[in-house]
């Protein structure tokens, strides 16, 4: 099993639709879980942080099952402004190396 | 305001020459990162540091070297030897358990 890994996609969405992808992980040890936007040539940008307890920020809801390893990040009433890669972060331990997930490409579509 | 700082955004050089990325961050942070991105590709690790004067290879450190002789200073060096060198190189910092912050990014173009 890799380490992090998402579906690439891409996913092709209708605005105003209600989108939803996951990321597993394999060390059941790791400690912290981010989600990041990444728009075409720019540098990731910090989306959500992700809580045992599920997580939500305005149209953006993030939570985490421990038990299947995986995180997930749902968009409700998406925008054209949502389009881009979606980058699944975990923190094993610190000190140890950060792992990014590949990204989820997601269109928005008018 | 806090944040790090990548320079030049856009970098050329001739093939066989070094180079040097620079990456400052104020954000009093004690890990910093480099990663290089491909296009559409995901970011991969080259080398990363958890303190001054120590830091670890990532996944692809050959042909590249760096050093931390500073809390907020994390050069990296695209040396000859690398085979590929064209790519963005993005360098980013953190705290224990915080998410990682980035930098602008670097875009190295080798003819």
């Amino acid at each position: 099993r890799k380490e992090v890994e998402q579906d690439p996609g891409p996913f092709n969405v209708p605005e105003g639709a209600t989108v939803a992808f996951n990321c597993t992980y394999s060390n059941s040890a790791s400690q912290s879980f981010f989600w990041y936007r990444q728009d075409c040539r720019k540098e990731p940008k910090l989306l959500m942080s992700v809580y045992s307890s599920g997580n939500e920020d305005g149209r953006f809801t993030a939570q985490l099952n421990r038990a299947s390893q995986y995180i997930s990040l749902l968009i409700r009433d998406s925008k054209l402004s949502d389009s881009a890669t979606y980058l699944c972060v975990v923190n094993p331990v610190y000190g140890d190396k950060i792992i990014f997930g590949k990204g989820t490409r997601l269109h928005i579509l008018p | 305001d806090g944040g790090i700082t990548q320079s030049p955004k856009y970098l050329f050089r001739k093939e066989g020459q070094n180079v040097t990325l620079s990456c400052e961050q104020n954000l009093n942070h004690d890990a910093m990162y480099w990663y290089r991105q491909d296009p559409g590709q995901g970011l991969r690790l080259i080398y990363y540091s958890q303190i001054v004067n120590d830091f670890q290879k990532g996944d692809i450190a050959e042909g590249y070297s760096v050093s931390r002789e500073k809390k907020e200073s994390f050069p990296l060096t695209v040396t000859s030897a690398q085979k590929n060198p064209t790519a963005f190189y993005l360098c980013a910092s953190s705290d224990k358990n915080s998410p990682l912050h980035f930098g602008n990014g670097t875009r190295l173009t080798v003819t």
